[in-house]
């Protein structure tokens, strides 16, 4: 299958800084990529889907303002954790597909740990 | 969104075949039904997509009903490998792609 790489895996920040994550998809052209947070034993939650050169649309209770999502290219979307709290503590999880009724393909997540 | 009822947990002996079930009852004509699975700490992978026929693919077959209000992932012949939660999606209007609870598979070697 296509492959969708995310970066970093594993990152801990100190309390009160921003945090980047990358997701690129390697082999094909995403037109839409969406963001999850996945908490312990729990399900993957959607977070907001950006579309290429488009706003990126939050979901209900996501605060955009804290949650920066850009989708500058068909291969790249980052999402920015700002102003991180340990309650943003949390497995980061992207995903990304060519159109509307194909698959998606899921990066292997970002652990992030605020301290 | 479509709402998706799955069992809890499953078990399955190894290199025997796995029926998943999933229920979504409120699926409309066009919604693409879509089954990934998750390994422990890391992303989801895809296994299997269709909208009305019964599809195949290298790693499993997907088996809907005629009224498309269920569907049934089949696993032919369980590995190890294959412990995973795995999530039923309804593909709605919106293309989204929402996460429900899943099934937890136990692969009894």
């Amino acid at each position: 299958g296509a492959v969708v790489s995310q970066h970093p895996s594993r990152v801990i920040c100190k309390s009160g800084t921003s945090v980047k994550i990358e997701c690129r998809s390697l082999d094909f052209q995403a037109t839409t990529m969406f963001w999850y947070r996945q908490f312990p034993k729990q399900s993957l939650m959607l977070m907001a889907t950006s579309n290429e050169g488009s706003k990126a649309t939050y979901e209900q209770g996501v605060e955009k303002d804290k949650f920066l999502i850009n989708h500058a290219s068909l291969t790249l979307s980052t999402l920015t954790v700002t102003s991180a709290h340990p309650e943003d503590s949390s497995f980061y999880i992207c995903s990304a597909r060519v159109s509307l009724n194909t698959e998606a393909f899921f990066g292997q997540g970002t652990r992030l740990t605020v301290v | 969104d479509a709402k998706t009822t799955q069992p809890n947990s499953m078990e399955s002996n190894e290199e025997e075949p796995v029926h998943l079930p999933c229920n979504h009852s409120t699926i409309s004509g066009t919604d693409y039904i879509h089954w990934y699975r998750q390994l422990p700490s890391q992303g989801p992978e895809y296994v299997i997509h269709g909208l009305t026929s019964n599809v195949n693919n290298r790693m499993a077959s997907l088996a809907i009903a005629e009224d498309r209000k269920s569907s049934t992932l089949i696993l032919h012949r369980a590995t190890l490998r294959d412990a995973a939660v795995y999530y039923c999606i309804p593909q709605t209007g919106t293309y989204k792609y929402i996460f429900g609870t899943g099934t937890r598979l136990k692969v009894l070697a």
